[in-house]
């Protein structure tokens, strides 16, 4: 069954310090995948989108992705996470082929000054 | 260029009574959306439109929630009657004619509590 899992509920780190996201799927081929980030009361924002090629991604607010194959996974980082990077976020997965789009439980992000 | 609107933005209701939702995407995009997200989960999809048609409602409970989209611009979701386990927040997106869910983007959403 398809499947995204997002192993970690919440993660809190300091201002400045690096972050990593992680991002587990279970599709039968090699998926679309993205990220997108929800600020409180706010909608979901695009950080970044895998479709091919280069499996390291860019994305807005200084993000990137990393594609790995071998581990079907698409985590997300930041070299130093600022206050305002404090929300929610997801992956989500979408087959090539068709519109399902599907996304994890999402991870909450505290920041600490 | 304006955003996707939703409105209300807050809704309590109890059980058993009706509610409305309104959605008006991005002028010009032919896709609308709405999803529905729980608490500690992410965003589900409960139908898809491509201008005034509906594409996917697979996971649409239509025993209870339906949606129109009559004139392929704004769109409204109903729930009759809420149950409690409807209490979530309600999520419309909008994406450019030719684009599927890889460039949708979202307006604020509806919070609803049934009480």
């Amino acid at each position: 069954a398809q499947s995204v899992t997002q192993p970690d509920i919440h993660i809190t780190v300091s201002e400045g310090a690096s972050l990593e996201l992680r991002c587990n799927y279970s599709y039968g081929a090699t998926p679309y995948l993205f990220w997108y980030v929800q600020s409180p009361g706010q909608g979901l924002q695009l950080l970044l989108k895998y479709f091919s090629g280069d499996t390291l991604v860019q994305g807005i607010k200084g993000f990137e992705a990393e594609f790995k194959r071998s581990q079907s996974s698409f985590n997300l980082r930041k070299p130093s996470v600022h206050w305002s990077d404090a929300a929610e976020y997801f992956c989500a997965v979408a087959p090539y082929n068709n519109n399902d789009m599907r996304f994890g439980a999402g991870t909450r992000l505290t920041v600490k000054p | 260029e304006a955003g996707v609107a939703q409105s209300p933005r807050y809704k309590i209701i109890e059980k058993r009574q009706s509610v409305a939702f309104w959605c008006n995407p991005i002028s010009g995009h032919a896709t609308l959306y709405w999803y529905q997200q729980i608490l500690g989960q992410g965003p589900k999809l409960l139908i898809q439109f491509q201008n005034n048609g509906v594409v996917d409602d697979s996971q649409l409970p239509k025993d209870r929630f339906s949606a129109e989209r009559l004139k392929g611009v704004d769109s409204t979701l109903k729930i009759q009657p809420a149950k409690l386990e409807d209490s979530a927040v309600y999520l419309c997106a909008s994406s450019p004619e030719g684009q599927g869910r890889e460039t949708q983007y979202f307006g604020p959403g509806t919070r609803l509590l049934v009480l």
